[in-house]
């Protein structure tokens, strides 16, 4: 089975702070992990993935996460935050093989203050 | 190269009613999932198609039920609709091999009264 938690269902920063958010997983194989963002009624958008390469990962629009196979977690980080980094945020696991559903987190919803 | 397409954007259905929604999958792509994403929820996984053949289901009855057409387009049917399928429900195309990396459509966002 797999599992994802977010911690911290909403996370509140100043424009150009740090934006860091948390993401645990549980799996019972070498999982592959997603980013996704959501902004207000539209569909979700993928900012990055790991899929056993390379452990730092860069995404889109100056994200990045780190996989920790040690703390089980792939938090997203970004250096400064921008206005419209403001969205909802999903982390997902996938177990690939003969199972590539996507198992979500409950999502954190990222606010920007000017 | 287009991508996910769904519709209709916007339905609102009366409580025993039968719903059909539709996705259209990024070209090239084989494989179509959908999830459920109820309000304040991350989406939830219903099934998934694969050359016209399911190919994994989450914990979902079998009033929902799902078609994948040769041009890999797809279809989510609910029947007996209940005030708990209020949702926005996704529609997510990828490739069968690969990083499992899934696009996803806009949504449609399904309102039972």
């Amino acid at each position: 089975a797999q599992s994802v938690t977010q911690l911290g269902s909403h996370v509140s920063v100043s424009e150009g702070a740090l934006v860091l958010l948390r993401c645990n997983y549980s799996s019972s194989v070498p999982p592959y992990l997603f980013w996704y963002v959501q902004y207000p009624n539209q569909g979700l958008q993928l900012l990055l993935k790991y899929t056993s390469a390379a452990t730092l990962v860069k995404g889109i629009n100056g994200f990045e996460a780190e996989f920790k196979k040690s703390e089980t977690s792939f938090h997203l980080t970004k250096p400064s935050a921008h206005m419209s980094d403001a969205a909802e945020y999903f982390c997902a696991v996938s177990q690939g093989g003969s199972n590539y559903k996507l198992t979500f987190g409950k999502g954190t919803l990222l606010t920007v203050n000017p | 190269e287009t991508g996910v397409t769904q519709s209709p954007t916007h339905l609102i259905k009366t409580r025993g009613q039968q719903v059909t929604l539709r996705c259209s999958s990024q070209s090239g792509h084989n494989t179509v999932s959908w999830y459920q994403q109820a309000l304040g929820q991350g989406p939830q996984f219903i099934f998934q198609y694969y050359r016209e053949e399911e190919n994994g289901r989450g914990n979902f009855p079998p009033r929902f039920s799902g078609l994948q057409f040769p041009n890999y387009s797809s279809e989510l049917n609910v029947n007996a609709l209940e005030l708990d399928d209020s949702a926005l429900y996704l529609c997510a195309s990828s490739l069968r091999q690969g990083t499992y990396e899934q696009y996803f459509g806009p949504g449609t966002r399904l309102t039972v009264t």
